[in-house]
C-alpha cells in the first residue's frame, strides 16, 4: 500500500502563506493525491485533490512534483481558523483500502 | 443537505454488551467506510464497502463487523466490545471513483468500561 510521509507539526504566522509538504515515493500511476484537514472536535473535511497537474480551489492550492513523489499543499494566507491537522493521502484508482498517515498539526500564530 | 449521519454521538457501555453504531448517507454514494481515531495513531480504516453487499477489511478489522444491505446505510457492529475499542469513530462516504472526496460524519465517541 502506498504511504505518505508528513512532518509532525508546523507553525506559521497569521496572514502568511503556508506550505505543507508530503512525500509519497511509492505512489502508483493511478493514485490520486488527496488532502484533508481536521479541525478540533470535528470530522475530517476535504481540502483538495489532484493527479498530475497543479490544482487550485477556494481553500488552497496543490502543487505536485513532476515525478509525483511529493506534493505541497499551499494555504495562501493563513488565518487562525486554519489551525488543524492536515492529512495527505493517496486514493487508489479502485477506491479500496485508504491509508491515512498521522498528518501535520498546523499551528497559526497571531 | 448532503450529509453523513452517525448515531449515537456518544456512548458509554460495558465490556461484552453488543452495540451497533449506525451510519447513513443521503448522497447515493457507493463507497462507505469506517475509521477509528486514537491519540498518536491518526485515522485507521476498519472496514469499507464498495457497494451493496460488498465489504472488505481495512487495517484494523479485528473485533468489528459491518453490513451493507442498503446503499445508504453502513452500520458498525461490536459483538463483544472490549476496553481497547474505546475510541472516536468516523463514518465516511464517497462515489466510487478515485477523484471523488470522502464526506465524513461528525464522529461517535465510544467508551467501553
Amino acid at each position: 500500500d502506498a504511504k505518505t510521509t508528513q512532518p509532525n507539526s508546523m507553525e506559521s504566522n497569521e496572514e502568511e502563506p503556508v506550505h505543507l509538504p508530503c512525500n509519497h515515493s511509492t505512489i502508483s500511476g493511478t493514485d490520486y493525491i488527496h488532502w484533508y484537514r481536521q479541525l478540533p472536535s470535528q470530522g475530517p473535511e476535504y481540502v483538495i485533490h489532484g493527479l498530475t497537474s497543479n490544482v487550485n480551489n477556494r481553500m488552497a492550492s496543490l502543487a505536485i512534483a513532476e515525478d509525483r513523489k511529493s506534493s505541497t499543499l499551499i494555504l495562501h494566507r493563513a488565518t487562525l481558523r486554519d489551525a488543524a491537522v492536515y492529512y495527505c493521502i493517496l486514493k487508489p484508482y479502485r477506491d479500496d483500502k485508504i491509508i491515512f498517515g498521522k498528518g501535520t498539526r498546523l499551528h497559526i500564530l497571531p | 443537505e448532503a450529509q453523513v449521519t452517525q448515531n449515537p454521538r456518544y456512548l458509554i457501555t460495558v465490556t461484552g454488551k453488543k452495540l451497533t453504531v449506525t451510519c447513513s448517507q443521503n448522497m447515493n454514494h457507493e463507497y462507505m467506510s469506517w475509521y477509528r481515531q486514537d491519540p498518536g495513531l491518526g485515522l485507521r480504516q476498519i472496514y469499507y464497502s464498495m457497494n451493496v453487499e460488498v465489504t472488505d477489511k481495512g487495517d484494523v478489522p479485528e473485533g468489528y463487523k459491518v453490513s451493507r444491505k442498503e446503499k445508504r446505510n453502513f452500520p458498525l457492529i461490536l459483538e463483544s466490545p472490549s476496553p481497547n475499542q474505546t475510541s472516536l469513530y468516523f463514518c465516511a462516504s464517497s462515489r466510487t471513483v478515485s477523484n471523488q472526496p470522502q464526506h465524513f460524519g461528525d464522529g461517535t465517541r465510544l467508551s467501553i468500561l
